[in-house]
């Protein structure tokens, strides 16, 4: 199966910086979303990282604090800007392989983070 | 909007037993999927269930879809350590490929 390498894999960050967190797939996918999972909790959609164009974001959710690139169909990126401790949380990728509607997700391993 | 609500959030289970977990959405499910997140892991999929009253099988894990596509449930026969985790069942949102992910359930099984 393919392999999704998500980085870092955690960081420790100061308030009122930002993180790029990466993820990288080794073959080319239909989907690509971003997920955070609070300690504890379940997974929240952020976003739709979307190849070529800007990302579809969930309510709640704004592209000034999570802007996310998606330059190919193997390759995106979530900012966290201006970190405060409210987002200190795990970060997920996931993916789907093929086409359709009700294809399962597969996730990176995610970026656990925390802010100062 | 679309809720997918899950019980119970904690389950204590002694190796060996059996237990149930279940899955409620607000609205009608055209899937449902289930994944497991082991402690400090990412989920990983399990299984999709697509017809009313579909019912499939993984070794000792029983998958249920309800008749009316709102509900659905996890079986799990004689538990064992390996079963430690948090399981989650997910149904797409109104359009598209995005997925609403239930509450979950943790699990712990005392040996």
């Amino acid at each position: 199966s393919a392999v999704i390498s998500q980085k870092p894999s955690r960081d420790i960050c100061q308030r009122g910086t930002s993180l790029t967190i990466q993820c990288q797939v080794d073959s080319q996918v239909t989907m690509m979303f971003w997920y955070r999972q609070q300690p504890g909790q379940s997974l929240t959609l952020i976003a739709t990282a979307n190849q070529g164009s800007e990302a579809t974001y969930e309510s709640g959710f704004v592209i000034d604090k999570f802007p996310i690139s998606r330059p190919n169909l193997t390759f995106s990126t979530l900012t966290v800007s201006n970190m405060s401790p409210e987002d200190s949380s795990i970060y997920l990728c996931s993916v789907e392989f093929a086409g359709g509607i009700g294809q399962p997700q597969h996730f990176g391993d995610g970026t656990r983070l925390s802010i100062l | 909007g679309q809720q997918v609500m899950q019980i119970p959030q904690y389950q204590h289970v002694q190796e060996g037993e059996d237990f149930t977990t279940y899955c409620n959405s607000s609205t009608t499910l055209s899937n449902i999927q289930w994944y497991k997140q082991r402690p400090g892991g990412h989920p990983v999929f399990l299984i999709q269930l697509v017809k009313s009253g579909e019912v499939k099988k993984q070794k000792r894990l029983t998958f249920q879809f309800g008749e009316a596509k709102k509900n659905s449930s996890l079986h799990i026969t004689a538990t064992q350590t390996t079963d430690v985790g948090t399981y989650f069942c997910a149904g797409p949102k109104a359009a598209g490929n995005k997925l609403t992910f239930g509450g979950g359930t943790r699990v712990l099984v005392k040996p």
